[in-house]
């Protein structure tokens, strides 16, 4: 079956280190991979897109890897920050109908 | 830029009642729109996918009489909710993208029928 795994359990980084959130698809041939981040009662916020063809991608203090043999994104955030507290939510995009799959998403949790 | 704005933010209603749900791309043409689902903790779920002036492609599950999706615009698509029940309580979101690669969240509309 078709499936998009984040790590469900809640994520606690102190603040200044690396968080580092996983995702894993299974059964999936993706043309490209965005991060989002999701306040409670918010919409979700694009972050960073990573397409097949790439390995890395960075943004700041963001950096996306994309494993398409381990079919497997990596998202991290250096030197978090407590502002950085959010779901974080990966989405596959299958082909050019800019249709996402999601996943549940992953709760960081920055401690000062 | 692309902002996305949805209206009303928060709106509670009586059970059997219509409820309808604005989304505006403010500061760019969006040629799709999408209307999605959450409920707690769970991922976003894709309604449907709507191109202006066309009729919305609903996903599969979703009554398309029940959800009215009307995108008479280039930066405005509606949902109705039609005689609603407790069980169509969520949280709707809606995105909007310009033809690329990303799309565009609005802040999303809590409803909560009683």
């Amino acid at each position: 079956s078709q499936k998009i795994e984040q790590n469900s359990e809640a994520l606690n980084i102190q603040e200044g280190k690396t968080a580092t959130l996983t995702c894993n698809y299974t059964n999936y041939s993706p043309a490209y991979l965005q991060w989002y981040r999701q306040d409670p009662g918010r919409g979700p916020v694009f972050l960073l897109l990573i397409r097949e063809n790439e390995k890395e991608k960075r943004k700041e203090r963001l950096k996306v890897t994309f494993d398409t043999t381990l079919k497997q994104s990596l998202f991290h955030i250096t030197a978090s920050q407590p502002a950085d507290s959010a779901t974080y939510l990966c989405a596959l995009v299958l082909d050019s109908n800019y249709q996402l799959i999601w996943g549940a998403g992953t709760k960081l949790i920055i401690k000062p | 830029g692309a902002v996305v704005s949805q209206h009303p933010s928060r709106v509670i209603c009586k059970s059997g009642t219509s409820v309808k749900i604005e989304c505006r791309s403010l500061d760019f043409q969006a040629t799709t729109m999408f209307w999605y689902r959450q409920f707690p903790k769970k991922s976003l779920m894709l309604m449907a996918t709507s191109n202006e002036g066309s009729k919305a492609t609903y996903e599969q599950g979703v009554e398309k009489d029940k959800f009215l999706i009307n995108h008479a615009s280039l930066t405005l698509s509606t949902l109705t909710v039609t005689s609603a029940h407790p069980e169509d309580s969520s949280f709707y979101i809606c995105s909007a993208t310009q033809g690329t690669d990303t799309q565009y969240f609005g802040p999303g509309t809590r409803l909560t029928v009683l």
